[in-house]
């Protein structure tokens, strides 16, 4: 059982928008900022969206973040192929003292 | 370039321990702190702990206090992650990740490629 909820799948087909729910509360996404991490299939994470909003460098800016309350959630428009991965937010609880993820949306593209 | 290269996979019987490395190049090692996180098969990400690489201080997932000690050798840059008593559940793919900030916001910037620990009798 996660700390943050997210849905198990998500799905698309290409050239659409999709979002991802990520869940939390007060001691996590209520009071920190949330990350988003994309993994391949058989590969490490890899960050996507770091502070609710932010881009690391070569992410290109099909991939957006928000955040609102105890609850954030990514979006993907124009959706392509490579796209296709396992996708978890993550943030800092306070009150475990500790970095928490989301179980992981696992994203089809149709 | 920042790397992260971690030591090859091990397989371990119940009850005994396993040591894994995670060898950093491309940055001053002392100027960020290394987070384990763990993924057992087909699940999700669980973070385990986080060492300073200056100071040694760490802070563990409460889970896995008393049986997981994280270290660091500043002459190798190498961080260690080793994790005692094992049980079935604790197979998993064991990575170790760098931080980076930015502002405010703190992140797993870096991440290597992983370690795939077997518990089996």
């Amino acid at each position: 059982q996660s700390v943050l909820t997210q849905p198990p799948s998500a799905s698309g087909t290409p050239g659409q928008r999709v979002t991802i729910s990520c869940s939390g509360s007060s001691s996590n996404i209520g009071s920190n900022t949330v990350n988003w991490y994309q993994q391949l299939p058989g590969t490490a994470p890899k960050v996507l969206i770091f502070g609710n909003n932010q881009w690391p460098s070569g992410v290109p800016d099909r991939f957006s973040g928000s955040k609102s309350g105890t609850s954030a959630s990514l979006a993907i428009s124009g959706l392509q192929s490579e796209d296709e991965a396992d996708y978890y937010c993550a943030a800092w609880d306070v009150s475990l003292n500790g970095w928490v993820f989301g179980g992981g949306t696992k994203l089809t593209v149709l | 370039q920042v790397q992260l290269v971690q030591s090859g996979a091990e397989v371990k019987k119940p009850g005994a321990s396993v040591k894994v490395s995670c060898k950093a190049s491309g940055y001053t090692f002392t100027t960020y702190g290394i987070s384990w996180v763990r993924q057992a098969p087909g699940q999700g990400l669980e973070w385990m702990g986080w060492i300073s690489a200056y100071y040694g201080h760490t802070n563990y997932a409460q889970k896995f206090q008393g049986r997981v000690t994280m270290t660091t050798d500043t002459s190798t840059t190498t961080a260690y992650m080793e994790l005692r008593n094992l049980r079935s559940d604790d197979t998993a793919v064991y990575y170790c990740t760098r931080e980076s900030q930015v502002g405010p916001t703190i992140f797993f910037a870096y991440w290597g490629q992983g370690t795939l620990v077997t518990v089996s009798s």
